[in-house]
């Protein structure tokens, strides 16, 4: 059984820098072709990609968030842990992680339940 | 940057059939980008339905399919249920880096 959970704090402030983990079970991230990628949605708003990680530690990041984000993994632990600095009120969102199975086809498979993130003063 | 688009919103009877788009402001979508569907209901996590273009997820039932058309991605509903209301969102891969579209909400009425 596959299984991913999002952990973090549900409140930072501006300027903070936000940490988030996802645990996973039911698959490695030491097999090829397997990534965990984290996604966001904004209340009432579309999801965004943010960042992917691959199981030889390549790593991958939306253009816009780039200078932002930071995506690592301890595979012994079967975790991933994002990174974004300098969180804004417009970063409020619920940030989900989901395993990528490759590579071809591509895809998101199994997907986490999801971390509310606010971001206020 | 790249924009995935889709139709707003949707509205289908029961036992109908309706087909949603993912167009690429970068041109026609072709197998290469890898389209993937995801179905979101209110409070819930994306639950993903297609990919590859056309394959169903082992949990995907057989009314969903997925293709090209035109240009663009589609997912097509055939005989349609009131759970299938719902978000639905399309994802397409651009040399690694996946972009999702806007999300289109399928009534069911």
């Amino acid at each position: 059984q596959i299984t991913l959970k999002e952990s973090g704090p549900t409140l930072v402030k501006p300027t903070q820098t936000l940490t988030l983990t996802c645990t996973f079970s039911g698959f490695s991230l030491s097999t090829s072709g397997v990534g965990v990628g984290w996604i966001r949605q904004p209340p009432g708003k579309a999801l965004e990609w943010l960042a992917l990680i691959y199981w030889d530690d390549d790593k991958r990041y939306s253009p816009s968030l780039k200078s932002r984000l930071t995506i690592t993994k301890d595979t012994s632990k079967n975790q991933v842990v994002l990174t974004m600095t300098n969180m804004d009120p417009l970063d409020t969102a619920t940030y989900y992680c989901a395993r990528r199975m490759g590579p071809v086809p591509t895809r998101f498979d199994f997907w986490g339940q999801g971390t509310l993130v606010t971001v206020s003063s | 940057q790249t924009v995935v688009t889709q139709e707003p919103s949707l509205t289908v009877s029961p036992g109908g059939t309706v087909t949603l788009t993912c167009a690429s402001s970068s041109g026609a979508v072709t197998s290469a980008y890898f389209p993937n569907w995801f179905q979101q209901k209110p409070g819930q996590a994306p639950r993903a339905l297609i990919y590859g273009t056309s394959i169903r997820h082992s949990w995907t039932p057989a009314r969903f399919s997925g293709s090209l058309l035109g240009g663009k991605a589609a997912l097509t509903l055939s005989g349609v249920q009131p759970e299938d209301e719902a978000e639905y969102y399309c994802l397409l891969y651009y040399g690694g880096a996946p972009v999702f579209g806007g999300g289109t909400k399928l009534t069911v009425l």
